[in-house]
């Protein structure tokens, strides 16, 4: 089975500056996507960013962009020009390719403080 | 807004009841997922309906039991709660191809039992 952890369970930076959240998984998988997701105060789940993983390329979408490290099973997400609105929980998640196996499994979620 | 509807939005009830958590996933998508988020087991997938039929079964309880109708909208239903089932219940949908698709979650029904 597959297995997401998140080693932070709290990381705060200034407004305007970067941050990077980690993540690792164990997988026997060769293929899979891997996500990060983004829980604000009102706890809806909303997709921040995705990565396939036979793309060797790292995602980026705006201000956020992944590290992906197939090899070392890492995926860390970072955040450019941090805002107020990015604080949130952000959760990292796996999703196997295969057939009735679609579930995301969910790392434990790294809480994220903007300070002003 | 992501197209997912949940109801109800919060829901009280006591021990040894029954609780009906319904989902009507966005236009089109014929999978929907259920996921519980609690303090103790984190965000943990259920069960999920393709186009009307199970597809996969997660960590659930013999408590709980889903089904998916033939408009697609689901149900989960909780019985003979504990304290234990206090959690944040999540609906997501998709297309249900293979590929790089997006869940796109509801806004989920806080469930306490007292």
């Amino acid at each position: 089975a597959q297995t997401v952890t998140q080693s932070q369970p709290e990381m705060s930076v200034q407004e305007a500056e970067t941050v990077t959240l980690s993540c690792t998984y164990d997988t026997s998988e060769s293929d899979y996507y891997l996500f990060w997701y983004k829980q604000p105060p009102s706890r809806q789940m909303i997709l921040v960013i995705r990565q396939e993983a036979y793309k060797q390329q790292n995602a980026t979408e705006n201000r956020f962009s992944v590290n992906f490290q197939k090899a070392a099973k890492s995926f860390s997400l970072k955040i450019s020009d941090s805002q107020l609105g990015d604080a949130a929980m952000y959760f990292c998640a796996y999703r196997s390719p295969n057939f009735g196996n679609e579930k995301l499994t969910f790392g434990t979620g790294t809480r994220l403080t903007i300070i002003p | 807004d992501s197209g997912v509807t949940q109801t109800p939005k919060h829901l009280i009830t006591a021990t040894g009841q029954r609780v009906t958590l319904r989902c009507s996933p966005r236009s089109g998508d014929l999978s929907v997922y259920w996921y519980q988020q609690s303090l103790d087991q984190g965000l943990q997938f259920l069960i999920q309906y393709y186009n009307g039929e199970e597809r996969a079964k997660g960590n659930i309880l013999e408590r709980f039991s889903a089904q998916q109708f033939p408009d697609l909208h689901s149900e989960l239903n909780l019985s003979s709660l504990e304290l234990g089932d206090s959690a944040l219940y999540f609906c997501a949908s998709s297309v249900g191809d293979r590929g790089l698709y997006e869940q796109y979650f509801g806004p989920g029904t806080r469930l306490t039992v007292t």
